[in-house]
C-alpha cells in the first residue's frame, strides 16, 4: 500500500471550514483513499473513501487531486465535536486474505471556540 | 441496531490471571476484527474473521492471545496470562465486503472499546 504523510496537528476555527491534507505520491491507479477519525476514547469512525473523483456526503467532501498524489478532507463547517484524530489510508480493494487496514499516526484537529 | 458491542468496558486485572473480552458485531456483517491500542503503538490489527473464520492472526503478539468467533453474532479475544504490558484499549470492529453504497468497501464499525489495566 503508499504511504501516507499527514500533519501531526492542526488548529480550526469553530464555524470555519477544516482542511485536512494528506499526501500520498507512490499511490497507485487502483488504490483508494479512505478517511476515518477517532474522537477521544472512542473507536474510529468510517468518513469517507474515493478513487479519482471527488465525493461528498453527510459527514464531509473528499477532494482527490488529479494526479492522486494528494487528498484533502474538508469539513465545512467544523464543531467542538469534531476535534478528533484524522486517519488518512491508502488501499487497494482487495477481500478475502488481505481485507485490513493500517492505521497511522493521524492528524489531530483541534477545532476552538 | 444498536452497532457494534463490547463488554467489558472496563478491566483491572493483576498480572498472571485470565481475560476475557467480548464482541458482538452488527447484524448481517461478515467481518469481524480486533484491534489493540496504545500510545506507544498507535491502533494495531490483531485478528480478523470472515464469516467465523480466522483469516489473518498474524497481529497477535504471542501465544498468550487466543479469539475465537464461535457464531456469526459472538466473538471473544482471550489473554491468558495476563502481562501488564497487555494493558491497552482494545476495539472489536465489524464490516461487509459492500458497504453502505453497495460497493466494495473498507468502512469498519468500531466498538466502544475495553480497556483494560493489567497490574
Amino acid at each position: 500500500d503508499a504511504k501516507t504523510t499527514q500533519p501531526p496537528s492542526m488548529d480550526c476555527a469553530e464555524g470555519r471550514a477544516a482542511n485536512l491534507p494528506c499526501n500520498h505520491s507512490t499511490i497507485s491507479g487502483n488504490e483508494y483513499v479512505y478517511w476515518y477519525r477517532q474522537i477521544h476514547s472512542q473507536g474510529p469512525q468510517y468518513i469517507i473513501h474515493g478513487l479519482k473523483n471527488n465525493e461528498t456526503n453527510e459527514m464531509a467532501s473528499l477532494i482527490i487531486t488529479e494526479d492522486r498524489k494528494s487528498s484533502t478532507l474538508i469539513l465545512p463547517h467544523a464543531t467542538l465535536r469534531d476535534t478528533a484524530v484524522y486517519y488518512c489510508i491508502v488501499r487497494v480493494a482487495s477481500g478475502g486474505s488481505n481485507y485490513k487496514l493500517t492505521f497511522g499516526k493521524g492528524t489531530l484537529l483541534t477545532v476552538n471556540p | 441496531d444498536a452497532g457494534v458491542i463490547q463488554s467489558p468496558r472496563h478491566e483491572v486485572t493483576e498480572m498472571g490471571q485470565e481475560v476475557t473480552l467480548r464482541c458482538k458485531p452488527i447484524s448481517g456483517h461478515d467481518y469481524l476484527f480486533w484491534y489493540r491500542q496504545t500510545m506507544m503503538r498507535g491502533l494495531e490489527l490483531l485478528i480478523y474473521f470472515n464469516n467465523n473464520v480466522p483469516i489473518d492472526d498474524s497481529g497477535m503478539p504471542e501465544d498468550r492471545f487466543s479469539a475465537k468467533m464461535p457464531n456469526a453474532s459472538f466473538s471473544t479475544l482471550k489473554i491468558q496470562p495476563s502481562e501488564p504490558r497487555d494493558s491497552a484499549v482494545y476495539f472489536c470492529a465489524s464490516s461487509n465486503l459492500l458497504g453502505t453504497s453497495g460497493r466494495f468497501s473498507y468502512e469498519q464499525y468500531f466498538g466502544p472499546g475495553t480497556r483494560l489495566t493489567v497490574t
